[in-house]
């Protein structure tokens, strides 16, 4: 069964910080990796994907997250974080089950950004 | 583009009631799923479809049932509403079920069970 850990269900920063939030994953196979980014009272909306090709993947909003295999983390950055950046962010990994294959969610970590 | 549209957006329910949460996609989308969102638990799978006439059980699938006559449509129906299914549920779509497109979800519906 694939499994995904975000270290830290609250996360604050200041304004024009670096944000860095942590994800690691359990898959036997290799994966796919995504994080989503939910605002309040919304759906979830894609920020980036790996599908194995670069390790290193830019999303949207300045966001970007590097595949590290040998640690099986997918942590996701952002050099200077902005007030909109304040959401609930979503780790996911794809792998088969079933019929199709599924997404397996983190628990989220909810990023604070301070004035 | 619509994209995912569920409705209601908001539902209160009686214990033991029935109701049914509609969700529909104008992408032409294969697969279809649904997901429960409860605190610190992230979104867990209910049921999901990989085309009409085709549905299969997630994670969490006791209570609900669910069924694909159309590619557009994939509601969700609860038979005998309990308190634990009070939750936030999301509807999402994808192009197929190889699972490397991203997943585009509806907005929610928040569901109260008294």
């Amino acid at each position: 069964a694939q499994s995904v850990t975000q270290l830290g269900s609250h996360v604050s920063v200041s304004e024009g910080a670096l944000v860095l939030l942590r994800c690691n994953y359990s898959s036997s196979v290799p994966p796919y990796l995504f994080w989503y980014v939910q605002y309040p009272n919304q759906g979830l909306q894609l920020l980036l994907k790996y599908t194995s090709a670069a390790t290193l993947v830019k999303g949207i909003n300045g966001f970007e997250a590097e595949f590290k295999k040998s640690e099986t983390s997918f942590h996701l950055t952002k050099p200077s974080a902005h007030m909109s950046d304040a959401a609930e962010y979503f780790c996911a990994v794809s792998a088969f089950s079933g019929s199709a294959r599924q997404l397996t969610f983190g628990s989220g970590t909810q990023l604070t950004v301070l004035p | 583009n619509a994209g995912v549209t569920q409705t209601p957006k908001f539902q209160v329910l009686k214990t033991g009631q029935s109701m049914t949460l509609q969700c529909a996609q104008d992408m032409n989308h294969e697969y279809m799923s649904w997901y429960r969102q409860d605190p610190g638990m992230g979104l867990r799978l209910i049921h999901y479809s990989v085309g009409a006439g085709i549905t299969d059980q997630g994670e969490v699938p006791n209570g609900y049932n669910v069924s694909r006559s159309t590619t557009e449509d994939f509601p969700l129906r609860l038979l005998s509403a309990a308190p634990s299914q009070t939750s936030v549920y999301f509807c999402a779509s994808r192009s197929s079920r190889q699972g490397h497109q991203p997943q585009h979800f509806g907005d929610g519906t928040r569901l109260s069970i008294l």
